[in-house]
């Protein structure tokens, strides 16, 4: 099946950019996603990239997908403080119904 | 429209007592999840079902029963809790539009078991 990894933790100053980072091992996913989690919710969709594109933007967000390596990230630019939360990276595998999650990166911005 | 809603919020079981969670959707979607999350092993799907009277284990069934009777509603029941079920329970419902499948989550419930 699929699997999903991330780093646990990021810390950056207010107004900087954060890069968070995700590799998945199923070449075969279609959709990826990001997921934002704030304290004491459940998640919510951040955005998403379909497997033919390189690049999406949407607003502050950036998110860069690299088939090749299978790696996925999401830039954030000018972080504020209420992008504090926990970050998952998902993906879909092609024929199935479910989509597998990664461990979360906490991202921890610094006034 | 209330969305994906759980019940209860907290709860607090001793070792071999049963208990059931209660997800309800109200956006006629088909998919619905279970999930469980712990620090620093992030969402592990539990059992999901992709329609009414339909259900599937995930990737950690064990222990843990489901039910879908009917299209809103998701019940996930523990039959003899374990300290190894404390964990915060999420319910997720799903539109599906061929292989995108867009997730809303349920705010969670917290389980204890001591």
């Amino acid at each position: 099946g699929e699997d999903v990894e991330q780093s646990l933790f990021l810390s950056v100053r207010e107004g900087d950019s954060s890069v968070i980072n995700c590799t998945y091992t199923d070449s075969s996913s279609t959709y990826l996603y990001w997921y934002k989690q704030e304290p004491g919710a459940g998640l919510q969709l951040l955005t998403y990239i379909f497997s033919n594109m390189d690049m999406k933007q949407d607003q502050r967000l950036t998110v860069l997908l690299n088939k090749k390596d299978k790696h996925l990230s999401l830039r954030i630019a000018d972080t504020q403080t209420g992008d504090s939360a926990i970050y998952f990276c998902a993906a879909n595998s092609g024929g199935y119904q479910k989509v597998t999650f990664g461990t979360g990166t906490k991202l921890q911005v610094i006034p | 429209n209330a969305g994906v809603t759980q019940t209860p919020k907290f709860r607090v079981l001793k070792t071999g007592q049963s208990m059931t969670l209660l997800c309800a959707q109200d956006m006629n979607h088909e998919y619905m999840y279970w999930y469980r999350q712990d620090p620093g092993m992030g969402l592990r799907l539990i059992h999901y079902s992709v329609g009414e009277g339909t259900t599937a284990k995930g990737e950690v069934p064990d222990g843990y029963n489901v039910s879908r009777l009917k299209k809103q509603n998701f019940l996930l029941g523990l039959e003899s809790a374990a300290p190894s079920q404390t964990s915060v329970y999420f319910c997720a419902s799903s539109v599906r539009d061929g292989l995108y499948y867009e997730q809303y989550f349920g705010p969670g419930t917290r389980l204890t078991v001591t």
